[in-house]
């Protein structure tokens, strides 16, 4: 069974950083590339930042470009984000999800929970 | 950046009756069209990909359809548990992964 779990949300100051984490099971998570989607409270959902199955190719949606690194451990099974200077605009839960490809693209198939950050002074 | 328009904001429907979502996208995405549904304190579940392919373990009551910049996602029979949020999501242009602003399905 696939399995995505997110850690590492929490409540950080305007201008802290963070560093989320998301564990993934039941795949070869190697095979797979990944993204980060975030959805700010009662809002929709927001693009933020994928990586190459690798490692090796990351993008950021402009809104944290600069702000927020991307990056993956493929002997650990684990995805990471780790966002700084972080403003209120980026409260949100944030959610990873995996990369597969068919006919039609590369499309987002299961997501995990996600994890809630708070941006508050 | 290609824009996904979702059409209605809100769709009041009773249960057992015919539900029909549509998504416009700014440019083509050609069949690169995906639907989920999202539930309260739950995260998207796929849905459709490819526009009309229904993903692993969906019940056949759900449909998709279009191509280019007109989709819809129709409900044959609404049962309880689909009343959610449900959002189109093109990903013609990799990485930048867009959503609609989503359809809020709900009980009449």
């Amino acid at each position: 069974e696939v399995q995505l779990v997110e850690s590492g949300g929490g409540l950080v100051q305007p201008g802290g950083s963070l560093r989320l984490s998301c564990a993934a099971s039941g795949f070869t998570f190697s095979s797979h590339a990944m993204h980060w989607v975030r959805q700010a409270p009662g809002k929709g959902l927001e693009y933020v930042s994928a990586i190459s199955n690798n490692g090796g190719s990351t993008y950021f949606a402009n809104s944290v470009k600069g702000r927020f690194t991307i990056s993956r451990d493929n002997s650990k099974n684990t995805l990471y984000l780790q966002m700084g200077s972080l403003r209120a605009e980026d409260m949100a839960v944030y959610y990873c999800a995996r990369v597969v490809y068919d006919s039609s693209g590369y499309f987002l198939d299961y997501w995990g929970q996600g994890t809630l950050v708070t941006v508050s002074s | 950046e290609i824009v996904m328009t979702q059409s209605p904001a809100t769709l009041s429907v009773s249960p057992g009756e015919r539900a029909t979502l549509s998504c416009r996208a700014s440019q083509s995405v050609s069949s690169s069209l995906a639907w989920y549904q999202q539930k309260p304190g739950q995260a998207p579940r796929l849905l459709i990909y490819g526009a009309s392919t229904r993903a692993t373990g969906i019940p056949a009551r759900f449909s998709g359809s279009g191509s280019g910049t007109e989709f819809s996602l129709t409900i044959s029979s609404l049962q309880s548990e689909d009343f959610a949020v449900y959002y189109c999501q093109q990903y013609s242009q990799w990485p930048l992964y867009t959503f609609g602003q989503g359809t809020k399905l709900e009980i009449k």
